[in-house]
């Protein structure tokens, strides 16, 4: 069965800190994998896109890694600012045709002053 | 310049009422979807539509009747509503398919509130 699992399910740091985000997934085939921000009261915003041959990727202050032979991402955030808390959405789509994006349970992370 | 847009983005209504959320796309995107999001704030696919055609049908109450009449605009209709539809309802869209670039827009989402 196609799922993603995400750890941990919830994340407080201090403002100027790092922090790693977990995803695990069991998608096949894979296609490739999007890490998505959800603000409170909002809707879901693409962050990054990765495909199979694609190691790492940054957009700003994130960077996502995917390692595709243990089907394992992670999303680390540098020098973490307020506006970094939001939920933080792994989501993997399978190279089987449909238009289904298999998603994550989700990370909530709060950044404290 | 808002690029999905859904009406309401609050919903309160009485148990066994009928209600409608739409939802409208300007990126000229071929496929939309509605998502639930639950209490813990896990998205579900429920519809998606491409090219006004119903490609995806999860296994949702037939109360529920998506209505697409082009490729811009989705709506939800909702028959009989029960306490357990509360929820935040997500329209979103993509121009691929999540095998090609096939990023998710999704608009800022219809908090619906059964009594």
């Amino acid at each position: 069965k196609n799922q993603v699992e995400q750890s941990p399910q919830s994340l407080i740091i201090l403002e100027g800190k790092n922090c790693t985000l977990q995803c695990n997934y069991t998608v096949s085939p894979f296609s490739n994998l999007r890490w998505y921000k959800q603000d409170t009261g909002r809707g879901p915003v693409s962050l990054t896109i990765m495909t199979f041959s694609e190691n790492t990727k940054s957009n700003g202050r994130y960077t996502a890694t995917l390692d595709a032979d243990t089907k394992q991402s992670s999303l680390h955030i540098t020098a973490s600012q307020l506006s970094d808390s939001a939920s933080y959405i792994c989501v993997v789509s399978d190279g089987s045709g449909t238009y289904k994006y298999i998603f994550g349970t989700g990370t909530r992370l709060k950044v404290l002053a | 310049d808002t690029a999905v847009s859904q009406t309401p983005k609050y919903l309160v209504t009485q148990m066994g009422n009928d209600k409608s959320i739409k939802c409208e796309q300007n990126l000229g995107h071929d496929t939309m979807y509605w998502y639930k999001q639950d209490s813990k704030k896990f998205l579900k696919i429920m519809f998606s539509y491409n090219n006004k055609e119903l490609i995806i049908n999860e296994t949702v109450p037939n109360r529920f009747s998506p209505k697409s009449p082009d490729k811009a605009h989705l709506n939800l209709h909702i028959n009989s509503l029960e306490l357990g539809d509360s929820a935040v309802y997500f329209c979103a869209s993509s121009q691929d398919s999540p095998t090609v670039t096939g990023e998710l827009f999704f608009g800022e989402g219809s908090r619906l509130t059964v009594l």
